[in-house]
């Protein structure tokens, strides 16, 4: 089936600084990709649609200056969290939409944020 | 403001039980529902639905969706302790394919 992968899994920052996460499909193309954010004991809310080659669509409330996102190509997404604050930690999914096959998204395993 | 609601929130069960899950929704331009199990770590997809009254199944899971009325229930019977999990609800919306989760469903399966 379809992989989605994130990197890193897991990362501790102090804040003031920025992370990367990144999303990549293993084994197909993604026009589309997803990132979203959970908070402990709560649903996925969806931050912002990535579209290859083109700027993200944030949802609303969601600061695009914070949380800048590059998709270069069609197997990868990033999601860099500018100076980040400890209220910023939390658990960061992205997901995958195939171009081939619209059935479904694929979800990565998720990037989780600890800021200090 | 797209809206799903799942209830209840959390359940608990014994072995080999008959559970129903329940997703309703308020949403604009919606394409399709899914149902997502999340034990640890991201949501593994379970069923899409499109069409109103048409059940899926797979292996002791079962879902219906009801158009008209804005539902969706998700079946699973004969529950097993590897059930335990949260299930999710999520509506597709829009030709950007956004989804819109619910809270989500706390199931935990006892021996």
């Amino acid at each position: 089936g379809a992989v989605v992968s994130q990197h890193p899994s897991w990362v501790i920052c102090k804040s003031g600084t920025s992370v990367k996460i990144e999303c990549r499909s293993l084994d197909f193309q993604a026009t589309t990709m997803f990132w979203y954010r959970q908070f402990p004991k709560q649903s996925l809310m969806l931050m912002a649609t990535s579209n290859e080659g083109s700027k993200a669509t944030y949802e609303q409330g969601v600061e695009k200056d914070k949380f800048l996102i590059n998709h270069a190509s069609l197997t990868l997404s990033t999601l860099t969290v500018t100076s980040a604050h400890p209220e910023d930690s939390s658990f960061y999914i992205c997901s995958a939409r195939d171009s081939g096959r619209v059935e479904e998204q694929y979800f990565g395993p998720g990037t989780r944020l600890t800021v200090t | 403001e797209d809206k799903v609601v799942q209830s209840p929130l959390s359940l608990v069960v014994h072995e080999g039980d008959t559970v129903t899950l329940n997703c309703s929704y308020e949403v604009t331009n919606f394409r399709s529902l899914l149902w997502y199990k999340q034990e640890k770590k991201a949501p593994t997809f379970l069923f899409m639905l499109t069409s109103s009254g048409i059940e899926k199944k797979s292996g002791r899971l079962s879902s219906i969706l009801d158009k008209k009325e804005l539902f969706s229930i998700l079946n699973i019977t004969a529950t097993q302790t590897g059930d335990s999990a949260v299930y999710l609800c999520a509506v597709e919306t829009g030709t950007a394919s956004k989804l819109t989760f619910g809270t989500g469903t706390r199931l935990q399966v006892t021996l």
